[in-house]
């Protein structure tokens, strides 16, 4: 079946531009979780969701990041006023529960400039 | 706060040859995951141990988990050059009836050369 997919795979902006990264999970999944990757800080927890509510919002990295999810499928992750340090591979996974395999998406690599 | 170390962080290697990864996580963690990821591409799951003394094996790997020890081996048998990638564990803590995100640690880049 269907993967967890993401969109788009690569956004370059300017400083200051908000972005809106979209996440398509895989169907069925209820819990949906958002990663950072770069090459200073690894891979960073950044929130999760369990159907379409974010209990623990304290990962995010700031408050210029929020995440949203309708309908217990797909989620979006908005940076407002982006920075050069929000330059990352941005991952979201999916999994059947809260305590299951997570399984990632491709990543979509945004680059603030 | 639970914290994931890895070791070591690169490594290159001989085919045919056998090695293993470490990972130690700080606090109790309630599973832990081995995940690969090769140049550019997203991360591919491996194992998932559950409990201590947990093994699992697929093919040329084998996961093992001591929860007393807080530590995970992947334990590489007979290199074969595909098995070249970034492999990095990660743990997971549910608490209060909810659950955090994983904590990964830097990963492992392996180069396995003919």
């Amino acid at each position: 079946g269907a993967g967890v997919s993401q969109s788009p795979s690569n956004k370059v902006t300017e400083k200051g531009k908000d972005v809106e990264l979209r996440c398509d999970p895989i169907s069925g999944h209820t819990a949906l979780y958002w990663y950072r990757q770069s090459l200073g800080q690894g891979l960073e927890f950044l929130i999760y969701f369990q159907g379409n509510s974010a209990p623990d919002k304290s990962g995010l990295p700031s408050d210029r990041f929020s995440a949203e999810r309708t309908g217990g499928s797909v989620s979006t992750l908005t940076i407002q006023r982006t920075q050069q340090e929000d330059s990352a591979v941005y991952l979201c996974a999916s999994s059947l529960g809260l305590f299951e395999t997570q399984y990632f998406g491709p990543g979509t690599r945004l680059l603030v400039l | 706060e639970l914290k994931v170390e890895q070791n070591p962080l690169f490594l290159s290697m001989q085919e045919g040859k056998n090695y293993t990864i470490y990972c130690n996580y700080s606090t109790t963690s309630d599973r832990l995951y081995w995940y690969r990821q090769d140049p550019g591409k997203s991360l591919e799951s491996l194992f998932v141990l559950l409990s201590n003394g947990a093994v699992k094996q697929e093919g040329r790997l084998m996961a093992s988990l001591d929860t007393k020890a807080r530590l995970s081996t992947l334990h590489i048998t007979a290199a074969v050059h595909d098995l070249s990638a970034t492999y990095f564990c990660a743990a997971a803590r549910y608490s209060g009836g909810g659950a955090d995100g994983l904590t990964f640690g830097k990963g492992t880049h392996l180069i396995i050369q003919p």
